[in-house]
């Protein structure tokens, strides 16, 4: 079945330290590929996209993240991470089969950072 | 410029009842979706506008769910006889095109008590 996985439902790192959330797919085609972060009472904003070319994607806030076909696999990273990136950040994914961009999201991982 | 709007913020009803919830999306965008975020749960799809039509509603997950986007800009979503598993959080998003990047509203936190 088609799906979006994030193993990871909860992290916490320190601030300052490196950051990576996972993301994998099981789709027949390369999708496209997003990720979002939602913080408390926000909505969803998009970090970063991808369609097709450099498989490395930067992102704002300081986030990039990195297509792997032969894993199917898009994950998050930061090198330093602040306090301010605490939140809720979900994958999601757009087969590549036209007619609409409805996106499948991932269940999400929580991200703590401690001071 | 406005980002997408979403109203009421908080609904609380009872079990039975009727709700309509409101997505104000980015002016001229022509794409509208909504999505369902149950607790500790990803967004789920429940339907796409393009325009004023329904171009895809398969994520409605019963008949009790309707929506509509009559002139194109503002959409309505409304539940039926409300059930207390309809609680969670309506997001909506709209986007220039259906092939854009999706801007997500704050989102209606729905409680069915």
């Amino acid at each position: 079945a088609q799906s979006v996985t994030q193993p990871d439902i909860h992290i916490t790192v320190s601030e300052g330290a490196s950051l990576e959330l996972r993301c994998n797919y099981s789709y027949g085609a390369t999708p496209y590929l997003f990720w979002y972060v939602q913080s408390p009472g926000q909505g969803l904003q998009l970090l970063l996209k991808y369609f097709s070319g450099d498989t490395l994607v930067q992102g704002i806030k300081g986030f990039e993240a990195e297509f792997k076909r032969s894993q199917s696999s898009f994950n998050l990273r930061k090198p330093s991470v602040h306090w301010s990136d605490a939140a809720e950040y979900f994958c999601a994914v757009v087969p590549f089969t036209g007619g609409g961009n409805k996106l499948t999201f991932g269940t999400g991982t929580q991200l703590k950072v401690e001071l | 410029g406005a980002g997408v709007s979403q109203t009421p913020s908080n609904k609380v009803t009872e079990k039975g009842k009727y709700v309509e919830l409101r997505c104000d999306p980015i002016s001229g965008h022509t794409a509208l979706y909504w999505y369902r975020q149950s607790l500790g749960q990803g967004p789920e799809f429940l339907i796409y506008f393009q325009g004023t039509g329904a171009a895809d509603d398969s994520g409605l997950p019963n008949d009790r769910f309707f929506a509509v986007r009559p002139e194109g800009s503002v959409s309505t979503l409304k539940i039926q006889r409300t059930e207390r598993g309809d609680s969670a959080v309506y997001l909506c998003a709209s986007s220039q095109g259906d092939s854009g990047t999706q801007y997500f509203g704050p989102g209606t936190r729905l409680t069915v008590l």
